[in-house]
């Protein structure tokens, strides 16, 4: 079955950097990747999603990158903001012909942003 | 409109009780999902269900049962509570789309401590 490594864990970055948080799949069938962002005490919600007919989608200070050969996947912050800081997780499903493919999550990233 | 709301959002359970989570949402979505947070872990599949009536089993389905008797309600059963599955559990659910690719939207928790 689908496999999703993420690092890192915790990344702590300075309010206007940039962060960078990486994942890696195993299925090379799997065709959709969302990120999810939760915010402390709540249910994450949807941030960001690329299919993999795509190889880059933005969407203001976020943007994802798709590398199915590789089969990698990142999610770039820009211009952080103190807002930004949560958890932060990938995830890849195999969807195909009206059916959702159950989402397989990474397992985390603690974003901090220290004004 | 309400969302996607779980009950109870806390518990406290001695090991060998039992106790239903009830999750509810008024999207009319057909796809609700169950999962577990754990930390360092992600989010873990315990159940899923495709539509009313129906239900499968997830990633880490031992220890539950669910029931979908009507759309909009999804109830995760512990029969017989054990510490291990101490845990804060989201339900999500889904549309059903010609695109297959669809955002979950997820409840705000239930924090779930077996002792």
């Amino acid at each position: 079955g689908e496999n999703v490594e993420q690092h890192p864990s915790t990344l702590s970055v300075q309010e206007g950097d940039s962060a960078v948080i990486k994942c890696t799949y195993s299925d090379s069938a799997s065709n959709y990747f969302p990120w999810y962002k939760q915010e402390l005490g709540k249910g994450p919600q949807l941030i960001i999603d690329i299919r993999s007919n795509v190889g880059e989608k933005k969407d203001q200070r976020i943007a994802v990158t798709l590398n199915k050969t590789a089969k990698h996947f990142s999610l770039h912050i820009t211009e952080t903001q103190p807002e930004d800081s949560a958890v932060y997780f990938c995830a890849a499903s195999l969807n195909y012909g009206g059916s959702q493919g159950n989402l397989i999550f990474g397992k985390g990233t603690k974003l901090s942003v220290k004004p | 409109n309400a969302g996607v709301t779980q009950t109870p959002k806390f518990r406290v359970l001695k090991t060998g009780q039992s106790m239903t989570l009830l999750c509810a949402q008024d999207m009319n979505h057909e796809y609700m999902y169950w999962y577990r947070q754990d930390p360092g872990m992600g989010l873990r599949l315990i159940h899923y269900s495709v539509g009313e009536g129906t239900t499968a089993k997830g990633e880490v389905p031992d220890g539950y049962n669910v029931s979908r008797l009507k759309k909009q309600n999804f109830l995760l059963g512990l029969e017989s509570a054990a510490p291990s599955q101490t845990s804060v559990y989201f339900c999500a659910t889904s549309g059903r789309h010609l695109s297959s690719y669809n955002e979950q939207f997820f409840g705000p928790g239930t924090r779930l401590t077996v002792l």
